[in-house]
C-alpha cells in the first residue's frame, strides 16, 4: 500500500558505474519529481513531470537522466558515477489541479566509492 | 527567486514545553505552504499543508498558520514529547506544477 515506493533503498557501487533508481506511486498524482538530499541534509530540486513530459530540469550534471514511461512511474539513470554524486535522492508526487500536497518516497541512499 | 529561511536552524527544549518553528519566504505569491517531518535517515512525513486562502491548519498538537502579506508561517507544536525530535521542513510551491523551495530544516531535540 506504499504510496510512493523508491527501489532500492540502499545502493553502494564504485565510481565510474551505471545505476538506476525506480520510483512508482499508486496515488494517481500527474506530477513527479527527483530531489537531491546532501550530507548538510539541504533538498534541491533536480527534475520534474508533469504527464510524462520534462517541466523542471534544474543545472545537473548531464551524467543524470530521468525517465517517465508513464505518470505512475519516473527512474533516473546516473551514468559515471562520481563520488559527488553520494546523497540521499528522494522521489516524490502530487497531484496539480487539486492544490494537494507532495507525497515523498522513503528515499535512496546511494554511496558511491 | 523564491527564497525560504528556518529560523531557529536547531532547538532544544525539555518535555512537555510548547515551541513555536518558524518559516520565512520571500516572494508571497505562493500557491500553498507545506510543513513536513523528518526522523533520521527517513523520508519527508507530510504534517501539515496550508493552501494560500488560508490562514492555519490544525492536526493533533500541530497548528500551523499562514501570513502571505509578510511571508510568514509558524508551526506550533503543544506540549512537546520526545518523539518530536526530528527535523521540520517547509515547502513553497513557485507554481501550480513547478516545484518546491524548501527550506533548510529546524532541528528539534525534546529532551524528557
Amino acid at each position: 500500500d506504499t504510496a510512493v515506493s523508491q527501489t532500492p533503498k540502499y545502493l553502494v557501487t564504485q565510481m565510474g558505474n551505471d545505476k538506476s533508481i525506480k520510483c512508482e506511486q499508486n496515488l494517481g498524482h500527474d506530477t513527479m519529481y527527483w530531489y537531491k538530499q546532501d550530507s548538510k541534509k539541504f533538498l534541491k530540486i533536480m527534475f520534474s513531470y508533469n504527464n510524462k513530459e520534462l517541466i523542471i530540469n534544474e543545472t545537473v550534471p548531464n551524467r543524470f537522466s530521468p525517465k517517465s514511461p508513464d505518470k505512475a512511474h519516473l527512474n533516473l539513470h546516473i551514468n559515471s558515477l562520481e563520488l559527488g554524486d553520494s546523497a540521499v535522492y528522494f522521489c516524490a508526487s502530487r497531484r496539480t489541479d487539486s492544490g494537494t500536497g507532495y507525497t515523498f518516497g522513503s528515499g535512496t541512499r546511494l554511496t558511491v566509492v | 527567486k523564491q527564497e525560504v529561511t528556518q529560523i531557529p536552524a536547531a532547538l532544544s527544549v525539555p518535555e512537555g514545553e510548547n515551541l513555536v518553528l518558524n518559516c520565512s519566504f520571500t516572494d508571497s505569491a505562493i500557491y500553498n505552504l507545506q510543513w513536513f517531518r523528518q526522523d533520521p535517515g527517513k523520508g519527508l512525513t507530510s504534517l501539515l499543508l496550508i493552501q494560500s486562502s488560508q490562514r492555519e491548519q490544525t492536526s493533533g498538537r500541530l497548528n500551523a498558520s499562514l501570513d502571505k502579506s509578510s511571508g510568514r508561517s509558524t508551526l506550533y507544536i503543544a506540549a512537546s514529547q520526545p518523539g518530536d525530535s526530528a527535523t521540520y521542513l517547509c515547502a513553497v510551491p513557485n507554481t501550480n506544477a513547478g516545484k518546491s523551495t524548501f527550506g533548510d530544516g529546524t532541528t528539534l531535540t525534546v529532551k524528557p
